[in-house]
């Protein structure tokens, strides 16, 4: 069974401090997301990332893949209280063969954060 | 208009009720899931369908059934609700994924809270 691991699973911190969310796991993936979720709304994409050791940009947010495809990191610098959510990592499932089953996604368990005013 | 709605977006039921939960989209996708969420726990999958004669078992699908009514509808039926499966609900759709990616994004409803008392 694929598991995604993120770290920490709670984060409050106060406004402009910079933080990094972790998304690990023993298997290899051969991609990863992350996905926000805002209260009373379901997950959004953020990122998707292909490549080992891929970095993205979104505005203040970098989302790096791990050179083993095993893990993925999100950086956000300067938070925002406009940043506070739930995050998601998430990779595709593996089919009953042990291939990707590619559609089916494996979630981790996710991350709150808290950005304080 | 929202892509993927989702009706109820509240329900309290009692143990031993039938509940059925309703997915729609516009997206024309045809590939479309249900997922409970618990705290700590991230997404799980309960029941997904890659297209309208097909429908699969996720993980946690015991206590669960479904229907593709049409390429836009998927709804979630608990035969006999108990009190575990409070939770919040979340349907999703996506397209066909690129094999090149692993992985497409998936576009999720505003979820349901149920409430199993």
């Amino acid at each position: 069974t694929q598991l995604l691991e993120q770290s920490p699973q709670f984060l409050s911190i106060q406004e402009g401090e910079n933080l990094t969310v972790y998304c690990n796991s023993s298997s290899v993936f051969s991609s990863l997301q992350w996905y926000r979720q805002e209260p009373g709304e379901g997950p959004v994409l953020l990122v998707t990332v292909v490549t080992g050791g891929e970095v993205k940009k979104l505005k203040r947010l970098t989302f790096q893949f791990g050179d083993a495809r095993k893990d993925s990191s999100l950086h956000i610098t300067a938070a925002q209280p406009g940043d506070t959510g739930l995050y998601l990592c998430a990779g595709p499932s593996r089919g009953h063969a042990g291939g990707t089953s590619y559609g089916k996604l494996t979630f981790g368990q996710g991350t709150i954060l808290t950005v304080h005013p | 208009d929202a892509d993927v709605t989702q009706t109820p977006r509240n329900r309290i039921t009692k143990t031993g009720k039938r509940i059925m939960l309703e997915c729609s989209q516009t997206k024309g996708h045809d590939r479309m899931y249900w997922y409970r969420q618990d705290p700590g726990l991230g997404l799980r999958l309960i029941y997904y369908s890659f297209d309208v004669k097909d429908i699969n078992k996720g993980e946690i699908s015991d206590g669960y059934s479904v229907s593709r009514q049409a390429q836009a509808k998927f709804s979630l039926s608990l035969e006999s609700a108990i009190p575990n499966q409070t939770a919040l609900y979340f349907c999703a759709t996506s397209d066909l994924p690129a094999l090149d990616r692993g992985s497409d994004t998936q576009y999720f409803g505003p979820g349901t809270r149920l409430t199993v008392l």
